[in-house]
């Protein structure tokens, strides 16, 4: 089945650094990857979205300056929190979807980076 | 307003038992999708099951069937004989085709099976 790595698994860094995650489609070309955020015991919000060689479009409330995400090709998207801060603290994943990928067809995630700002 | 509803914070099932976990939704397009994901401790997304909005019959996939109650716009996910490793969260989502064509995720209920 179709296979999205997401790197690294956990981050720990200090406040003020920029931290990059990567996202990759490993065996099929993901024309559109989803970015989402999640808080401890809750649920997958929805941050962004990226089409391949476009600008992503953020959802409500979510800083695209903070949040800076490109989708260069169609297998590599990322995702750099711009100055962490610890509220930015929190569980990242990502998703991709496959070209003429239709509602019949299960979106794909990475296994998820931890984000610990100290 | 809440697309996706899960009523449940937390079930129990013992093991080899039949559990039902709640999903609702809310939406206008006709064309939307319905999905099940996993999520053990370690955080992964793993997809259970699919349910199309055009489908007749309701979905199955192994132990996991889907029950489909389009007049009430509910999804519940019925995991039979329950297993240990089956205790995870369990997240309901929704994608509308015309609408958003995002997935958009419920709260999540957070299975634990006991021996």
């Amino acid at each position: 089945g179709a296979v999205v790595s997401q790197h690294p698994s956990w981050v720990i860094c200090k406040s003020g650094t920029s931290v990059k995650i990567e996202c990759r489609s490993l065996d099929f070309q993901a024309t559109t990857m989803f970015w989402y955020r999640q808080f401890p015991k809750q649920s997958l919000m929805l941050m962004a979205t990226s089409n391949e060689g476009s600008k992503a479009t953020y959802e409500q409330g979510v800083e695209k300056d903070k949040f800076l995400i490109n989708h260069a090709s169609l297998t590599l998207s990322t995702l750099t929190v711009t100055s962490a801060h610890p509220e930015d603290s929190s569980f990242y994943i990502c998703s991709a979807r496959g070209r003429g990928s239709d509602i019949f067809q299960p979106q794909h995630f990475g296994d998820g980076t931890r984000l610990s700002i100290l | 307003a809440q697309k996706i509803t899960q009523t449940q914070p937390g079930m129990f099932v013992q093991e080899k038992e039949a559990v039902t976990l709640d999903c609702t939704y809310d939406t206008s397009d006709p064309s939307y999708g319905l999905f099940w994901y996993k999520q053990p401790s370690s955080g992964e997304m793993i997809f259970l099951i699919y349910q199309g909005s055009y489908d007749q019959q309701n979905a199955t996939e192994g132990r996991y069937s889907l029950n489909f109650q389009k007049a009430r716009k509910s999804a519940n996910l019925v995991i039979s004989a329950s297993q240990l490793g089956d205790s995870a969260m369990y997240f309901c989502a929704m994608r509308e085709v015309y609408n958003t064509d995002k997935l958009i995720f419920g709260t999540g209920t957070r299975l634990q099976v006991f021996p």
